[in-house]
C-alpha cells in the first residue's frame, strides 16, 4: 500500500525567508501533484510533475521530483504572507490510476 | 475557466438519513472521482467512476455509499444511512485523461 509522508506537518516563517517542505513515497511513482488549500476551500492545482527529474516554478514556489529517490520538494523562495495555506503533495499510484494518495499536508503560517 | 462545482456547499443531516451529494464536473472531462477530508486530516480517495461505472473504490466506499451520473451532467454521491463519522468535507473531481485531477468547492457534510 503506497505511504505519502510530508514534512514538516507545520511551518511557521518569517517574511522574506527559504524553505523547503519534502514529499517522502513508499512505492515507484512517476506522477506527483501538488496542492494548496486555503481554510474552508477548495484544493488549487499548483504543480503536476510527470517524470524523473522534473522541475517546475511559479512565482515564488518551485517543485522537483526524483522518482529513483521517491522524493518531492517544494521550495519556497523569499516567503510572502499570501502564501500562508497547507500543502499538500498527492502521488499517483500506478502512473495514470484512478485515484491519487495525498500525504497528510503541511500546514505553512508566513508572518509579517 | 472551467470548472468543477458542488451542491449544497453545507447538508446537515440527523444521523441514519440519507443525503445525496451533487456534482457537475468539467465538461469534456470523463473521470469522476469523490474524496472526502475529515476536518483537519489529509484527503481521502472513495471512488472513482468512467464509462458509467465505478473503476475503483476504497475501503471507506461500503454498501452505505453509491455514485451515479443519472443524467450526463451531474455526478451524485448518496449515502444511504449516515453515521457520524460520516461527517466530513466531500470533494467531486474530474480530469479527462486519468491525469490532472481538478476539485470542486467541497460540501461539508455534517451528521447530528
Amino acid at each position: 500500500e503506497l505511504k505519502v509522508e510530508q514534512n514538516p506537518l507545520f511551518l511557521s516563517m518569517q517574511e522574506g525567508k527559504n524553505y523547503t517542505i519534502y514529499c517522502n513515497y513508499s512505492t515507484t511513482s512517476d506522477r506527483l501533484y501538488w496542492y494548496r488549500q486555503d481554510p474552508g476551500k477548495s484544493l488549487e492545482s499548483l504543480f503536476v510533475l510527470l517524470s524523473n527529474g522534473a522541475v517546475k516554478q511559479e512565482g515564488r514556489l518551485m517543485a522537483s521530483l526524483d522518482t529513483k529517490a521517491r522524493l518531492s520538494t517544494l521550495h519556497i523562495t523569499a516567503a510572502v504572507h499570501d502564501l500562508s495555506a497547507t500543502y499538500f503533495c498527492a502521488v499517483d499510484p500506478q502512473g495514470g490510476s484512478e485515484k491519487l494518495v495525498f500525504g497528510k499536508g503541511t500546514k505553512l503560517t508566513v508572518n509579517p | 475557466e472551467p470548472e468543477v462545482t458542488q451542491t449544497p456547499s453545507h447538508q446537515v443531516t440527523q444521523m441514519g438519513q440519507e443525503v445525496i451529494l451533487r456534482c457537475v464536473p468539467i465538461s469534456n472531462h470523463l473521470y469522476f472521482y469523490w474524496y472526502r477530508q475529515i476536518l483537519g486530516q489529509k484527503v481521502e480517495f472513495l471512488v472513482s467512476f468512467y464509462n458509467n461505472e465505478i473503476s475503483e473504490k476504497s475501503e471507506i466506499f461500503d454498501d452505505q455509499f453509491s455514485v451515479e451520473r443519472p443524467d450526463g451532467s451531474n455526478f451524485t454521491l448518496k449515502i444511504r444511512s449516515t453515521k457520524l463519522e460520516d461527517s466530513a468535507m466531500y470533494f467531486c473531481a474530474s480530469s479527462i485523461d486519468r491525469g490532472e485531477q481538478f476539485f470542486g468547492p467541497g460540501t461539508r457534510l455534517t451528521v447530528l
